[in-house]
């Protein structure tokens, strides 16, 4: 079975600091592709990050990136020089290759101070 | 990537009753996605939807609480029937791109009063 687990219900830092999001997953697959979302108040998800499991390179966006650590099972997020817009759910997910299913986190409150 | 069109995005609804959700994607896909998130959890799968086909549902959800409707590639309703307080929650569908990413919809925020 393919599970994701996320471990920080909440977690709250200051404008600018930088914040890491932890996420570990279990799969018996090495094809697998893996995702980070936000879920501001408006509801609407949002693509964060992706990561396919067979690129080593960590996958990086503007402020936003990733350290996978395939062997760990581990694949956590971290947000630099964090912004107020950044306030949200954070869900990690999985997705197996050849499979269409998406597997989410519990997924984590993040806040951020002005 | 697609856009999707989702409508409502809330209602409120007396116990008994059913709910309609639509979703709309601007170009044809394959599977669609429904989803549940309850008050303050994670997404949940509650079926795929594939054109031309009965709906694929996970456990714990069924076709006479939930059934879906897939008539063409862009299109998807799912129905939420005979609604109890239990069933108050977010509904969002989804669809997958060929790039290996997914759209959402905006999400319906349903409340059984």
């Amino acid at each position: 079975a393919q599970t994701v687990t996320q471990s920080q219900p909440e977690m709250s830092v200051q404008e600018a600091e930088t914040v890491t999001l932890s996420c570990t997953y279990d799969t018996s697959e090495s094809n697998y592709y893996l995702f980070w979302y936000k879920q501001p108040p408006s509801r609407q998800m949002i693509l964060v990050i992706r990561q396919e499991a067979y690129k080593q390179q960590n996958a990086t966006e503007n402020r936003f990136s990733v350290n996978f650590q395939k062997a760990a099972k581990s694949f956590s997020l971290k947000i630099s020089d964090s912004q107020l817009g950044d306030t949200a759910m954070y869900f990690c997910a999985s997705r197996l290759q050849g499979a269409q299913k998406l597997v989410f986190g519990q997924g984590t409150r993040l806040t951020i101070n002005p | 990537s697609a856009v999707i069109s989702q409508k409502p995005s809330r209602d409120i609804c007396q116990r008994g009753t059913s709910l309609t959700i639509q979703c709309q994607v601007d170009s044809q896909v394959t599977m669609m996605f429904w989803y549940r998130q309850q008050p303050g959890q994670s997404l949940t799968l509650i079926a795929t939807a594939n054109q031309g086909s009965e709906a694929t549902y996970e456990s714990g959800f069924v076709i006479d609480k939930f059934p879906i409707s897939r008539p063409n590639l862009t299109f998807s309703t799912l129905t939420v029937s005979n609604m109890s307080p239990e069933d108050s929650s977010i509904y969002l569908c989804s669809v997958a791109h060929s790039s290996g990413g997914y759209t959402f919809g905006s999400g319906t925020r349903l409340t059984v009063v």
